[in-house]
C-alpha cells in the first residue's frame, strides 16, 4: 500500500524559515517523480514545485509565486522528499501536500503551514 | 503560462442526476489533462488522467472527454458520495490547477 506521510507543519513569523519533510512508502520512491502542493484555507489547489526523479536527471521545477523562495531536495536513501520553504510571507499559508508522479497518482494527508506574526 | 478555467463554479443536482464539469485551457494541453475529487478535511484524489483514463478504483460512471483546450467530466448518475469539489489540471511537465467545481446537493 502506498503511503506517504507529511510532516515539518506548524506555526512561523513573516520573514522566516520552515523545512517539510514527506516519507514514502510502498512504492519505490527512487524511480518517483515527487511534487509539492498547497491549499490556503477555503481556496483552490496550488502546484508549489517537483523533483524529477535521479534517473530522469532529479531537477526541480517551481512557479512564480515560490521561485526563489522554495527548494525541493529529496534523499533516496530515507525515501523522503523536502520543501524548504524561506521568506515565508502570510499568503503561504495553506495545507501543504506531497503527492507522486507525473500524474499525482497518490497524496500524502497534508501539514499546516501558518505563518504569521 | 497556461491557465485553466472551470466552469460552472458551483452546480446543484440531486442524487441519481448526470453531472457534466466543464474545463478549459488557455492554448492547447493536448490530452495531459486529469481531473481530482476532493472532500471535506481530505486529500484530493485522482479521478482521470491523460483526459480520459480512470484511474485505478474510480467507479465507471466517471468520465473524461476532450482534448487541446476543452475537456469535460461526467458523472453518469451521481450517488450521494459524489458531491464535493473537482479540479482538473494540466499533467505535461507544468502542473497549474483550475479553481474548481463545487458539486452540491440540490
Amino acid at each position: 500500500e502506498v503511503q506517504l506521510v507529511e510532516s515539518g507543519g506548524g506555526l512561523v513569523k513573516p520573514g522566516g524559515s520552515l523545512r517539510l519533510s514527506c516519507a514514502g512508502s510502498g512504492f519505490t520512491f527512487s524511480n518517483a517523480w515527487m511534487n509539492w502542493v498547497r491549499q490556503a484555507p477555503g481556496k483552490g489547489l496550488e502546484w508549489v514545485g517537483r523533483i524529477k526523479s535521479k534517473p530522469n536527471g532529479g531537477t526541480t521545477d517551481y512557479p512564480a509565486p515560490v521561485k526563489g523562495r522554495f527548494t525541493i531536495s529529496r534523499d533516496d536513501s530515507k525515501n523522503t522528499v523536502y520543501l524548504q520553504m524561506n521568506s515565508l510571507k502570510t499568503e503561504d499559508t495553506a495545507i501543504y501536500y506531497c503527492a507522486t508522479g507525473a500524474v499525482f497518482d497518490y497524496w500524502g494527508q497534508g501539514t499546516l503551514i501558518t505563518v504569521s506574526s | 503560462e497556461i491557465v485553466l478555467t472551470q466552469s460552472p463554479a458551483t452546480l446543484s443536482l440531486s442524487p441519481g442526476e448526470r453531472a457534466t464539469l466543464s474545463c478549459r485551457a488557455s492554448q492547447s494541453v493536448s490530452s495531459y489533462l486529469a481531473w481530482y475529487q476532493q472532500k471535506p478535511g481530505q486529500a484530493p484524489r485522482l479521478l482521470i488522467s491523460y483526459a480520459s483514463n480512470r484511474a485505478t478504483g474510480i467507479p465507471a460512471r466517471f468520465s473524461g472527454s476532450g482534448s487541446g483546450t476543452d475537456f469535460t467530466l461526467t458523472i453518469s448518475s451521481l450517488e450521494p458520495e459524489d458531491f464535493a469539489v473537482y479540479y482538473c489540471q494540466q499533467h505535461s511537465d507544468w502542473y497549474p490547477f483550475g479553481q474548481g467545481t463545487k458539486l452540491e446537493i440540490k
